[in-house]
C-alpha cells in the first residue's frame, strides 16, 4: 500500500547548521515522484524540491537537497545553513505516476523544525 | 501572477449545517485538488478536478462533494457537518503538463464545526 512515513515529529537545529529530515516511502508503482513541502504557521504549503524515481542524481534546490536512496525507499531532505525562517512544518509526499493523475499526493505526518538562534 | 486563492479564510458552522468553500487556481492551471488537514489524520486527499470533471477521489463519505467551473475555479461542499469535519481545507492547482508537476497550494480555509 502507498505510504509515507516521517518518524521525527519534532526537530531542533542551531542557526547556520545543517539538518536532515527523514522520509521513507512504500509503493508498488515503479514510477513515482517524491516531493517536500514546507508549511509555515500561515498554512500555505510551499514546494521545496522534487525527485523522480528514475532520476539518476539527487535533486538540489538552493539550500535544499534530497538524499534519495531508492533501495532503502528513503528520500531525506537536507537543509544546509539553517535560517530562522526555516522554522516550520515539513511534509514529505509521493505521487504515483502510472495513474496519470497529477493532483493526488500522499503525505507523511510531517516534521516540525525549530531553528534556534 | 496571483497564487491560489481560497475563500473564506475562516469559517464557523454548527453540526448539521452545510458549507461551501471556494478556490480560484492560478491562471492557466486546469487541475484543482482538495485536501483536508487535521492534527490526527494529517493531510488527506479529497478529490481532483480537471476540465470540470472529477478524475480522482479520496476515501471520504458522500457528504463531501465538489465541482469545477469552466474557468477552472472550484468549490467543495460538505453537507450535514460533523464535529470531525473541523479541519484546514487546502486547495491546490497545477497546469497538469506532466507527471512531475508540482502542486501550488492556497493558504486554506479553516473550518470549525461547533
Amino acid at each position: 500500500a502507498q505510504k509515507i512515513t516521517q518518524t521525527q515529529p519534532g526537530m531542533f537545529v542551531q542557526e547556520k547548521e545543517a539538518v536532515t529530515l527523514d522520509c521513507t516511502y512504500d509503493t508498488s508503482d515503479p514510477s513515482y515522484g517524491l516531493f517536500w513541502y514546507k508549511q509555515p504557521s500561515s498554512g500555505e504549503m510551499i514546494f521545496l524540491i522534487y525527485q523522480g524515481s528514475y532520476d539518476q542524481q539527487n535533486a538540489t534546490e538552493g539550500r535544499y537537497s534530497l538524499n534519495f536512496q531508492k533501495a532503502r525507499k528513503s528520500a531525506n531532505l537536507v537543509i544546509s545553513a539553517s535560517q530562522l525562517g526555516d522554522s516550520a512544518m515539513y511534509f514529505c509526499a509521493m505521487r504515483e505516476l502510472s495513474s496519470g493523475n497529477t493532483g493526488k499526493l500522499i503525505f507523511g505526518q510531517g516534521t516540525t523544525l525549530q531553528v534556534k538562534p | 501572477k496571483a497564487g491560489v486563492t481560497q475563500t473564506p479564510r475562516y469559517l464557523i458552522k454548527t453540526r448539521g449545517q452545510q458549507v461551501t468553500l471556494s478556490c480560484s487556481p492560478i491562471s492557466g492551471h486546469r487541475s484543482v485538488s482538495w485536501y483536508q488537514q487535521t492534527p490526527g489524520q494529517g493531510l488527506q486527499f479529497l478529490f481532483e478536478y480537471f476540465s470540470e470533471t472529477q478524475r480522482n477521489k479520496g476515501n471520504f463519505p458522500g457528504r463531501f462533494s465538489g465541482r469545477q467551473f469552466s474557468n477552472s475555479r472550484s468549490e467543495m461542499n460538505v453537507s450535514t457537518l460533523e464535529l470531525g469535519d473541523s479541519a484546514l481545507y487546502l486547495c491546490a492547482s497545477s497546469p497538469d503538463r506532466g507527471r512531475a508537476e508540482k502542486l501550488f497550494f492556497g493558504s486554506g480555509t479553516q473550518l470549525s464545526v461547533l
